[in-house]
């Protein structure tokens, strides 16, 4: 399983754009890129998921450079409603096995008024 | 739009009993997990089930852990003696393909 890292926490305004942005040197040929958000006593929420490139869906865009090596979550002009701690996960996508996704420990936004 | 449910929301519990936590994945999908958040700490994997069978398990699922999926469409964690330590929040995921996992909204556990 690749591991992964992100900043432990960032602080941003309302309105802003926030990148963060997630390591994963080890990933594996076959592993898609995904990002949860969650809420205190909420499950994780799935964002966004990719697998090279750049993907963009009704939330936020995810970039993710030829290597592979990292990937940047962008959510555009956040509110306060956007505080919470978000996950990057490495992942194989394969049928026929339920593949543990292993959460890291996550980035927690702050978004100050 | 389709979610995961999970009963209770939460369970208080005597150290020593059993507790079962139940969770209604979303119909169509065939991967099912169990994950535990103890507060302040990440989210930790326990077990991921699929085909009638579990796939993947981690450390802490030892033998007092067991799950089923007795009807087709509850899918159970049942813990047989609990222990202080397994005070957390107990999610429930289920995938229908790749990795987009719905989460419940959890079932908090407290031993005392």
């Amino acid at each position: 399983l690749a591991k992964t890292t992100q900043p432990i926490s960032m602080d941003s305004y309302e309105g802003q754009e926030v990148n963060i942005t997630c390591s994963h040197n080890n990933i594996a040929t076959n592993d898609y890129i995904t990002w949860y958000q969650q809420f205190p006593s909420q499950g994780p929420r799935f964002i966004i998921q990719g697998y090279k490139t750049k993907v963009t869906n009704e939330v936020a865009s995810l970039f993710i450079p030829a290597d592979r090596k990292s990937s940047t979550l962008s959510l555009p002009r956040v509110s306060l409603s956007d505080t919470a701690v978000y996950y990057c996960l490495v992942a194989l996508i394969s049928s026929g096995s339920a593949r543990q996704l292993t959460f890291g420990s996550g980035t927690q936004l702050t978004v100050l008024p | 739009e389709p979610e995961v449910t999970q009963t209770p929301s939460h369970q208080v519990t005597q150290m020593g009993q059993e507790v079962i936590l139940r969770c209604v994945p979303i119909s169509n999908h065939l991967y099912f997990y169990w994950y535990r958040q103890i507060l302040g700490q990440k989210v930790e994997f326990l077990v991921s089930f699929y085909n009638n069978e579990i796939s993947e398990k981690s450390e802490i699922f030892d033998d007092q852990f067991s799950v089923e999926r007795p009807d087709g469409s509850n899918f159970t964690l049942k813990i047989r003696s609990t222990k202080l330590e397994d005070s957390a929040m107990y999610f429930c995921a289920s995938v229908e393909r790749a990795t987009e996992a719905f989460f419940g909204q959890g079932t908090r556990l407290t031993v005392v």
